[in-house]
């Protein structure tokens, strides 16, 4: 049970272009999501937390504009990366709690691996 | 912010060895929770420990949990090949207000050379 989809799982894009990044909920309703970002052998870094039907929240010195992440419904988050460039370059993995089941309450999405080039 | 450390931040050991990862926080939580990733892949939950647990097994998988010194320790025993990957704990912190988030330390990686 509890499975997240996430896609895409990889995505090379031009620089000043946006991609969005989708995370599905299969078979449950996540009211919450999580968005986090790891570079290359760092630990996951929390960007936003996003709440269906309302607002996301953005941790500190994540730009609102940029990583704009829309919930409208119970079963999908997106995250786009707008204009993006370089340096935006990361695997980027979502994340649900569950409030049912046994394995502590969260899933996690495959991750997507975005390249701006 | 985050919260947990793990030391060391990269282990090497032979197939059979034991492997042992630690990790230490700093605000109280509700849980602990382990989880492993493969090199640029998603994370897998391993275990959780909560906070008034000392000890918890799972398979191969030996956690503690220390809430006076605030840290945990992940044992893996009779190690395989196939355990190469980098571990991460996140704590749950302790909120009542309902908000959740999982704050995660920066990993060990461990290489099980066959």
């Amino acid at each position: 049970g509890a499975v997240v989809s996430q896609h895409p799982s990889w995505v090379i894009c031009k620089s000043g272009t946006s991609v969005k990044i989708e995370c599905r909920s299969l078979d449950f309703q996540a009211t919450t999501m999580f968005w986090y970002r790891q570079f290359p052998k760092q630990s996951l870094m929390l960007m936003a937390t996003s709440n269906e039907g309302s607002k996301a929240t953005y941790e500190q010195g994540v730009e609102k504009d940029k990583f704009l992440i829309n919930h409208a419904s119970l079963t999908l988050s997106t995250l786009t990366v707008t204009s993006a460039h370089p340096e935006d370059s990361s695997f980027y993995i979502c994340s649900a709690r569950v409030f049912q089941g046994r394995r502590g309450g969260y899933t996690f999405g495959s991750g997507t691996r975005l390249t701006v080039v | 912010s985050q919260q947990g450390e793990e030391d060391p931040q990269a282990l090497s050991i032979q197939e059979g060895e034991n492997a042992t990862m630690n990790c230490s926080y700093k605000t109280s939580i509700n849980n602990l929770q382990w989880y492993r990733q493969n090199s640029g892949r998603g994370l897998v939950h391993l275990i959780l420990i909560r906070s008034n647990e000392r000890e918890k097994h799972s398979g191969r998988l030996r956690v503690t949990l220390d809430t006076s010194k605030k840290s945990s320790s992940l044992l893996i025993t009779a190690s395989r090949a196939a355990d190469t990957a980098s571990y991460f704990c996140a704590t749950d912190p302790y909120s009542g207000a309902g908000s959740y988030q999982l704050t995660f330390g920066k990993g060990t990686k461990l290489s099980v050379i066959p």
